[in-house]
């Protein structure tokens, strides 16, 4: 099973409000990401987390404050977005970060509508 | 920085055609990946290629690694309209870097 799962599918929110985006995989998987991608182009790396710490940081604003509550779960919290922050936020899951462990597996992303 | 090119942007074939994406990286890489988005979907692992001159087959689908770990491509044969997608490349360096650098991707369609 090479499942993530990701909610809410959908989600619109004003520049004032805050929100969270949730993932959450059962593979057993230690390492897990935030991506942003805009239509017609390729997912942006945001966080890297390994072993529930987090390891990258792709110099993303502080509206965008990542949580990984355990090895299962990967939260993105959002505050205060930009219309130009509407995207689609996938998350992924590797079994590690090192060698033939780093295949990625995404979710469905979340399509997020900031007006 | 690392920085993989994916050509074409866009092909559009006739079914039954055969259809090739190729990518390129400024640097060696350690493994690549490849990635398959449908509309409105979300990427889908494909495959990884690991080793130099390294050829896989899924199918329809033979996905290749240079001999000098820069370059890879996937070629379908007879396509479908089932393969309509982005298929994007994904290059991993070595070392401690856990950045998969994606190229642009190619767009394919497939007129039945």
């Amino acid at each position: 099973d090479t499942e993530v799962t990701q909610t809410p599918k959908h989600l619109v929110m004003g520049m004032t409000n805050k929100k969270s985006l949730k993932c959450e995989q059962h593979m057993g998987h230690r390492a897990m990401y935030w991506y942003k991608q805009k239509a017609k182009k390729p997912p942006e790396l945001m966080f890297v987390y390994s072993y529930e710490k987090l390891s990258i940081n792709e110099s993303v604003p502080s509206r965008f404050s990542p949580e990984c509550p355990n090895s299962s779960l990967l939260n993105l919290h959002l505050h205060a977005l930009q219309p130009e922050d509407s995207a689609l936020y996938l998350c992924a899951s590797s079994q590690g970060l090192a060698g033939g462990r780093r295949t990625q597996y995404f979710g469905p992303g979340t399509r997020l509508l900031v007006l | 920085g690392q920085q993989v090119m994916q050509i074409p942007q866009y092909q559009h074939v006739q079914e039954g055609e055969d259809f090739t994406t190729y990518c390129n990286s400024s640097t060696t890489l350690s493994n690549i990946q490849w990635y398959k988005q449908r509309p409105g979907g979300h990427p889908v692992f494909l495959i990884q290629l690991v080793k130099s001159g390294e050829v896989k087959k899924q199918k329809r689908l033979t996905f290749q690694f240079g001999e000098a770990k820069k370059n890879s491509s996937l070629h379908i044969t007879a396509t479908q309209t089932t393969d309509v997608g982005t298929y994007f490349c994904a290059g991993l360096s070595g070392g401690s870097n856990y950045k998969l650098t994606f190229g642009k991707g190619t767009l394919l369609t497939v007129n039945p």
